[in-house]
């Protein structure tokens, strides 16, 4: 088991429908990050918040919404999802904002299916 | 554009024998690299660390080596266990200093 806890493991959901992806870490961790990842492709950066802000948005389509209450909790908001948004949703943390001082630790995602 | 270029192919090996595994990149000027094991269905794990001026990193049976100069680092496992089969990422800061890029990964199985 990981010290990041993504909920729920799986997800599969409708186009019209909304919902959330959860992640949590309780390491002291001030950088979080969204990844997405295909079969067989590497994880790609969507999302980095840094001290609870936005840091980074590599230019995610607005379909996807990332929230960050509390240095500890990490959201991502889904509506409106097409069938080529289905992946494997990576939450990390790392000890602060920049990738170089520390390492990433990942949870085990949430396998998502848009159908 | 920054590349970062691991084999795609699959590397087989026999239990026992060393493993070598490459990753070469362009356009970055790193001043550390990382890598990751990631096995089936669950998410990355950090594995080593290596900055631009150490040659060579070793933990327990794993060893990096980095060459600024060739734009390359070599990753090996000596004494491969079947549990040692998965996927290794080798990972790079992009230039924003935030973002960890990723390669494709190779995948190791070491077979008894």
């Amino acid at each position: 088991d990981t010290e990041v806890t993504q909920t729920p493991k799986h997800l599969v959901m409708g186009m019209t429908n909304k919902k959330s992806l959860k992640c949590e870490q309780h390491m002291g961790h001030r950088a979080m990050y969204w990844y997405k990842q295909k079969a067989k492709k590497p994880p790609e950066l969507m999302f980095v918040y840094s001290y609870e802000k936005l840091s980074i948005n590599e230019s995610v389509p607005s379909r996807f919404s990332p929230e960050c209450p509390n240095s500890s909790l990490l959201n991502l908001h889904l509506h409106a999802l097409q069938p080529e948004d289905s992946a494997l949703y990576l939450c990390a943390s790392s000890q602060d904002g920049r990738a170089e001082n520390s390492p990433l630790h990942f949870g085990n995602g949430t396998r998502l299916t848009v159908t | 554009s920054q590349k970062i270029e691991q084999n795609s192919e699959a590397l087989n090996i026999q239990e026992g024998k060393t493993a070598t595994l490459t990753c070469n990149y362009t356009n970055y000027s790193p001043a550390y690299l990382q890598w990751y094991r990631q096995d089936p269905g669950r998410g990355p794990v950090f594995l080593l660390l290596i900055r631009e001026n150490e040659k060579e990193k070793r933990k327990e049976r794993l060893k990096v080596t980095f060459d600024t100069t060739l734009k390359q680092s070599l990753f090996h496992i000596t004494a491969s266990q079947p549990a040692d089969s998965a996927t290794y990422l080798c990972a790079l800061l992009s230039n924003s200093g935030y973002a960890l890029n990723f390669g494709k990964g190779t995948s190791l199985l070491v077979t008894p």
